[in-house]
């Protein structure tokens, strides 16, 4: 089956730091450019950081630029989030997206979503 | 990032079509064709249904259509089914900040 599979959410105490995962299955991983959208609870859509197939490149919304990484393990069909320096304005629903070879800014298949929760 | 702007809901009955406006600048939905609507239900992940301006992914029904005129995308939803009843999001890259923005969304009721 094509799907997405993401993992890692929690509760975190302002400035702590947690590790989101992906896995993807079905498709062909390391073909693909891989993203991360946050929703925060009863707001819209945020893209957060991508990441080409093989790992070369990066890039990063300005909200989460130098807290976030971005890092994906082709040879077991992963892509991770690792995030610092939480804030409560973190708090959001984190998918995961493969985005598509018909265009730019296609997301075409998502993971159900990790809830992260940044509150003291 | 500036969101996108889009109207906070739109409402149309069944049958009739409906049309979902997203405003932007020249760094975004204006200067590029990589303008994309997604749809969401309620506590699922959103749904591709429009890339390129006005390109249908496969499976789409073609009740769905996009357009841009300047600075603005519109997605047209004909038809209208209760199914239809979901929040609609566009997209752009914009070069002001080099990433994806997204539309606040907006919020259909059939």
């Amino acid at each position: 089956e094509v799907q997405l599979v993401e993992s890692g959410g929690d509760l975190v105490q302002p400035g702590g730091s947690l590790r989101l995962s992906c896995v993807a299955s079905g498709f062909t991983f390391r073909s693909h450019w891989m993203t991360w959208v946050r929703q925060a609870p009863g707001k819209g859509l945020e893209w957060v950081a991508n990441l080409r197939s093989d790992g070369g490149e990066e890039n990063f919304a300005d909200s989460v630029r130098g807290r976030f990484t971005i890092s994906r393990d082709n040879s077991k069909n992963s892509l991770y989030l690792q995030m610092y320096s939480l804030r409560v304005e973190d708090t959001a629903v984190y998918y995961c997206a493969r985005e598509a070879f018909f265009g730019r800014g296609a997301f075409d298949l998502w993971g159900q979503g990790t809830m992260v929760i940044v509150s003291s | 990032q500036s969101a996108l702007t889009q109207p906070a809901s739109v409402s149309g009955s069944p049958g009739q079509s409906i049309t979902i406006s997203c405003t932007g600048t020249s760094s975004d939905v204006g200067g590029y064709d990589h303008v994309l609507w997604y749809q969401q239900h309620p506590g699922k992940a959103p749904k591709l249904i429009i890339f390129e301006v006005d390109n249908r992914p496969s499976g789409i029904s073609t009740r769905f259509s996009g357009s841009k005129s300047g600075n603005t995308a519109s997605l047209t939803i004909s038809g209208l089914q209760a199914e239809d009843e979901a929040s609609y999001y566009c997209c752009s890259y914009s070069d002001r900040v080099s990433a994806w923005v997204f539309g606040r969304g907006t919020d259909l009721t059939v």
